[in-house]
């Protein structure tokens, strides 16, 4: 019963540095989205993609870029870290628009 | 003025109280309503889900949604212990590309 799975769980990275964030959903959805949570911001959304072989910016996708890989994989990229960046990224999975979102457990980013 | 507002708390109550939070909207074309329950180092999950106006209840919980005033609240009656949690509003348009979350709320209940 795995739902949505996210690695890695912890992450540190120096300014300018790479990385690509994992997400693999087991529910057999079509709509992924990878979102950001900041201390009195609340969670707000980086890309989402509708089905496989789409991908849309969404609130704050300055920074990154996102893979869909297959239908239940979808992957968050930063270029070049910046401080900016350090937060909580959640991938979240929805079979049909307005169904509610399923979220993974998070990764936690620190960009020193 | 942010789209979603949402009181940060954070909030405390003993165990039995009823709890009362709340969130209000500006933009009056929101059509779906939801609150998730976020425990410390988890993803949010799904707690109540509402469409429009009205109230829905489920155990302990019931959701009021007011378009009118443009004002959601969740009630917890009985609160536990185990409901020590942040609480997020979200609330969307036609699909959830367009989810808008509050900062969430976060609730302490005591023993």
């Amino acid at each position: 019963n795995a739902g949505v799975t996210q690695t890695p769980k912890f992450q540190v990275l120096k300014t300018g540095q790479s990385m690509t964030l994992q997400c693999a959903q087991d529910m057999n959805h079509n709509s992924m989205y990878w979102y950001r949570q900041d201390p009195g911001m609340g969670l707000r959304l980086i890309y989402y993609s509708a089905s496989e072989g789409t991908t849309d910016k969404g609130e704050v996708p300055n920074g990154y870029n996102v893979s869909r890989l297959n239908k239940r994989e979808f992957s968050l990229r930063l270029e070049s870290a910046a401080p900016s960046q350090t937060s909580v990224y959640f991938c979240a999975s929805t079979g049909t628009d307005n169904s509610p979102l399923h979220f993974g457990n998070g990764t936690r980013l620190t960009v020193t | 003025q942010k789209e979603v507002e949402q009181d940060p708390g954070p909030l405390s109550v003993p165990e039995g109280a009823i709890v009362s939070l709340n969130c209000t909207y500006s933009n009056s074309a929101f059509q779906y309503f939801m609150w998730y329950r976020q425990y410390s180092r988890k993803g949010p999950e799904l707690l109540m889900y509402t469409y429009s106006s009205g109230n829905k209840e489920d155990g302990r919980f019931t959701a009021q949604v007011d378009k009118s005033s443009k004002y959601i609240s969740l009630f917890i009656r009985d609160s536990q212990p185990s409901d020590s949690a942040t609480y997020l509003c979200a609330m969307t348009l036609y699909n959830n590309n367009d989810m808008r979350f509050g900062a969430g709320t976060r609730l302490t209940v005591k023993p």
